[in-house]
């Protein structure tokens, strides 16, 4: 298995609370992305990094913010959570190379906007 | 945002009987890859495909890349009631984006 975890793992806050979701690999890949997973909505991506400070908006990057200053840690940043972001968020890491790409997902943290 | 159209959505199956689901795209692809995700668990990747026309095996998974890159098929054979889950494909586009895009997902359920 990869080397992805993310913390917390469950989360429940008040509406209008800001909220850090952390993800941290020990596989020194470049990419890291954070998607949110949804009934009926599948996998879609929030934010990406190419690299340290690099970073660049997904699909549904409204109301979220990353940070990437080390190889290792991606972070993911609701400044004020809404009930609509109740999801369950992933992070996954790949190594583009001129040829295969390969992507891995971390185990997920579920997060309950109140 | 853009997905893959994948197929079957759901499927029950006895145990033993072999499956097969797809994924389609628009899009012209140059990397197809497939998950298997448990409840509660992130998706793990089950099979990587690269070349028009390969085909891979992982145990008694069997992926292949479609000729014209815009599709991918994933056959298990012999299903046991262990594989129950959603299997996902994944693809990446020939235009350099680092960005994946990802199928609906099909959730098999093996009936023992």
């Amino acid at each position: 298995d990869a080397g992805i975890t993310q913390s917390p793992r469950h989360k429940v806050t008040e509406t209008g609370t800001p909220v850090t979701l952390r993800c941290h690999q020990t596989e020194n890949h470049r990419y890291m992305y954070w998607y949110r997973q949804d009934p009926g909505h599948g996998l879609r991506l929030i934010h990406y990094s190419y690299g340290v400070k690099d970073t660049d908006k997904g699909e549904v990057s409204d109301g979220y913010s990353v940070s990437r200053s080390k190889t290792e840690d991606f972070l993911l940043t609701l400044e004020s959570a809404t009930s609509s972001q109740t999801s369950v968020y992933f992070c996954a890491i790949s190594e583009i190379l001129a040829g295969p790409s390969e992507q891995y997902f971390g185990p997920g943290t579920r997060l309950t906007v109140t | 945002g853009q997905q893959l159209n994948q197929s079957p959505q759901s499927m029950f199956i006895q145990e033993g009987e072999d499956v097969s689901m797809n994924c389609t795209s628009s899009s012209i692809f140059n990397t197809w890859l497939w998950y298997k995700q448990d409840p509660g668990e992130g998706p793990v990747l089950l099979i990587a495909l690269y070349k028009a026309g390969e085909l891979t095996s992982n145990g008694r998974l069997t992926a292949q890349f479609g000729i014209t890159r815009k599709d991918s098929f994933l056959n298990i054979s012999a299903s046991i009631p262990s594989d129950v889950g959603i299997y996902f494909c994944a693809g990446r586009t020939t235009s350099g984006t680092y960005k994946y895009i990802f199928g609906t997902g099909t959730r098999l359920k093996v009936l023992a």
